[in-house]
């Protein structure tokens, strides 16, 4: 079945170490989004790309970025990970152009 | 900007009865989408309904209808005959018809169906 894969689906990472969360897709979708969903909260827009297009949303911190390097992955690099940041990230896919969007199954990041 | 609301934290109703979740929104653009997405616990969000805001006729999908509201900037699901299986946080969504779709989403409402 085509769909969103996320990996790893929980990450424990340290407050101020590095983390990688990984979205893969098999959908071949031209726009992969990231939002972020803090507990019991509203999911919300990080950025998106659009083929190799990063467009960036303007309250993003500069501590998130992100890298997709090819039509299938997207990666959502956290480079000093703070409390706050503890968080389900979802990713997802959809067409340009098009009408719906396809979520994966998220990432719960878990900062000590 | 846009921005939705759902005035409803948490609803619960018993199995088989009809349940309807509100949302409002608010935009000074034409042209958009309107969704309800729902998330059932530790699993991943789908879209249940979605609802063009050119089309004037409300959208069903088997047990799920809206009732929108352009005028009002009202946008309710309803779900007929509630299953076990409707127990999830339920969003409301927004975002305007362009290229890549900026989702805006409302809230929440955690449903529960009681047997």
């Amino acid at each position: 079945d085509a769909m969103v894969i996320q990996n790893p689906r929980y990450q424990v990472t340290q407050f101020g170490k590095p983390v990688t969360l990984s979205c893969s897709q098999t959908l071949n979708h031209n726009v992969m989004y990231w939002y972020q969903q803090k507990s019991s909260q509203a999911p919300k827009l990080l950025f998106h790309y659009y083929d190799k297009d990063f467009n960036n949303e303007a309250d993003t911190p500069d501590n998130f970025q992100s890298r997709r390097p090819n039509t299938s992955f997207c990666f959502l690099d956290i480079r000093s990970p703070g409390l706050g940041d503890a968080a389900m990230y979802l990713c997802a896919t959809g067409e340009f152009g098009g009408e719906t969007q396809y979520f994966g199954p998220g990432t719960r990041l878990l900062v000590l | 900007a846009q921005t939705v609301t759902q005035s409803q934290p948490e609803m619960s109703v018993q199995e088989a009865e009809t349940v309807t979740l509100s949302c409002t929104y608010d935009t000074s653009e034409n042209n958009y989408y309107l969704f309800w997405y729902k998330q059932p616990p530790s699993r991943q969000m789908i879209l249940v309904i979605r609802q063009e805001a050119y089309k004037q006729q409300n959208a069903t999908e088997n047990r799920f209808s809206v009732n929108f509201q352009k005028a009002a900037k009202s946008f309710s699901l309803k779900i007929s005959d509630s299953q076990l299986g409707d127990t999830a946080m339920y969003f409301c969504a927004f975002t305007l018809i362009q290229g890549a779709q900026k989702l805006v989403f409302g809230q929440g409402t955690r449903l529960t169906i009681n047997p």
